[in-house]
């Protein structure tokens, strides 16, 4: 099993381009989000996926789109990027959201700079 | 709103020495509480997950422990090596998940 999966594992934009991050799980999970980590700010969630077809606002949603394209891929969108969106993306999912015995487990991160 | 504190920001021991993280929350009404290690660079690693009915779980040399009442949870590494230097991060589920900003280990030789 690889897990969680994200590409790119790098990306250099310009202010106001676009892009999607793509993230895979191969481990049938029903539950995946997207957060962002910045130094001094800890990881915030930007958006979730409880199950299939469904998707829901997290703590830091502004600028930013996704699609649950299925079960096993959750990508983000940043339509017209700014430079306050420079930070490291984490993917992650579990079996059921958020709750109980099910863990959270991390892809590697995309390291997004926007100039 | 759940706050999430971990003490200290950054810990240094030598080799050998047994250690405790702490991480204490505001809001005791959770699911779970994970902890999770992150070296530089990388993505979260799942070290523990105690869920709310729990007190404690184990792992190898890791201990972690869970006290709602007074909104705390430490995580006990027993012998530490140098292996082990890496960020610790712990995570509270209550509806979503609010992480606190970690502990940086660094264990000597």
């Amino acid at each position: 099993n690889a897990g969680v999966t994200q590409t790119p594992k790098f990306q250099v934009l310009k202010t106001g381009q676009s892009m999607t991050l793509q993230c895979a799980q191969d481990m049938n999970h029903n539950s995946m989000y997207w957060y962002r980590q910045d130094p001094g700010m800890g990881l915030r969630l930007i958006y979730y996926s409880a199950s299939e077809g469904t998707t829901d606002k997290g703590e830091v949603p502004n600028g930013y789109n996704v699609s649950r394209l299925n079960k096993r891929e959750f990508s983000l969108r940043l339509e017209s990027a700014a430079p306050s969106q420079t930070s490291v993306y984490f993917c992650a999912s579990s079996e059921a959201l958020f709750r109980g015995s099910y863990e959270q487990y991390f892809g590697p991160g995309t390291r997004l700079t926007v100039t | 709103k759940q706050e999430v504190t971990q003490i200290p920001a950054a810990l240094s021991v030598p080799e050998g020495e047994n250690l405790v993280l702490n991480c204490s929350f505001t809001d005791s009404a959770i699911y779970n509480l994970q902890w999770f290690r992150q070296d530089p660079g990388k993505g979260l690693t799942s070290l523990l997950l105690i869920q709310s009915s729990q007190r404690e779980q184990t792992s190898g040399r890791l201990n972690a422990s869970l006290d709602k009442s007074s909104g705390r949870s430490t995580l006990y590494i027993a012998a530490s090596q140098p292996g082990d230097s890496a960020t610790y991060l712990c995570a509270l589920s209550a509806g979503k998940s609010t992480f606190g900003d970690g502990t940086t280990l660094t264990v000597k030789p």
